[in-house]
């Protein structure tokens, strides 16, 4: 059965980082790791994309073990404005279907 | 704005009743998707769409349920003979392909009464 699994919640002071991973056991060995941020009221939004190994972009770092049964985001100094929801984004596939899987979101709170 | 509209923002409907809902993706993407948000919950993926063709759907989603993309360009979702379990943020998302990022709209909101 896949499933994917977050943190529910975390709390973070400014200017520290902030790990969040996921775990999806038998995801599709084709497809990326995909990290979104969401803010009430709105679609989410795009962070970070992986297939292996680690990944950094301008805004954070997704590091991909080898058996890519997890994934862990990074957000390097937080600040207020990234306390949000982040959800991760993977693909199983199987039997000739392909299903998008989102987590069920970690909400990070950043407090001063 | 990613780039990505819905129409309309939001829905009030009674049980029973039908409803549409439209998105205009990213022109230039080629993949579009449906999504099914519920308060405190991850995104439900409904189906997508690479250019007209509808690929796949999820085993979740009820017969009542269908999505269209005419010409490849937007896309229509509708619900016939609405629940009260309908009730929800419908959410669209487009990509230029298989392995790009996916540009989510700022969703629909459906309450059925």
């Amino acid at each position: 059965l896949a499933k994917t699994t977050q943190p529910i919640s975390m709390d973070s002071y400014e200017g520290q980082e902030v790990n969040i991973t996921c775990s999806h056991n038998n995801i599709a060995t084709n497809d990326y790791i995909t990290w979104y941020q969401q803010f009430p009221s709105q679609g989410p939004r795009f962070i970070i994309q992986g297939y292996k190994t680690k990944v950094t972009n301008e805004v954070a770092s997704l590091f991909i073990p080898a058996d890519r049964k997890s994934s862990t985001l990074s957000l390097p100094r937080v600040s207020l404005s990234d306390t949000a929801v982040y959800y991760c984004l993977v693909v199983y596939s199987g039997a000739g279907s392909y299903q998008l899987t989102f987590g069920k979101g970690t909400k990070l709170s950043v407090i001063p | 704005d990613t780039g990505v509209s819905q129409n309309p923002r939001h829905k009030i409907t009674k049980r029973g009743q039908n409803v549409t809902f439209r998105c205009d993706p990213i022109s230039e993407h080629n993949r579009l998707y449906w999504y099914r948000q519920t308060l405190g919950q991850g995104p439900e993926f409904l189906t997508y769409f690479q250019n007209e063709a509808q690929l796949e759907k999820s085993r979740l989603l009820s017969d009542r349920f269908s999505a269209e993309r005419p010409k490849g360009s937007f896309s229509t979702l509708e619900i016939q003979r609405t629940e009260q379990g309908d009730s929800a943020m419908y959410l669209c998302a487009s990509s230029l392909d298989r392995e790009d990022e996916q540009y989510f709209g700022p969703g629909t909101r459906l309450t059925v009464t």
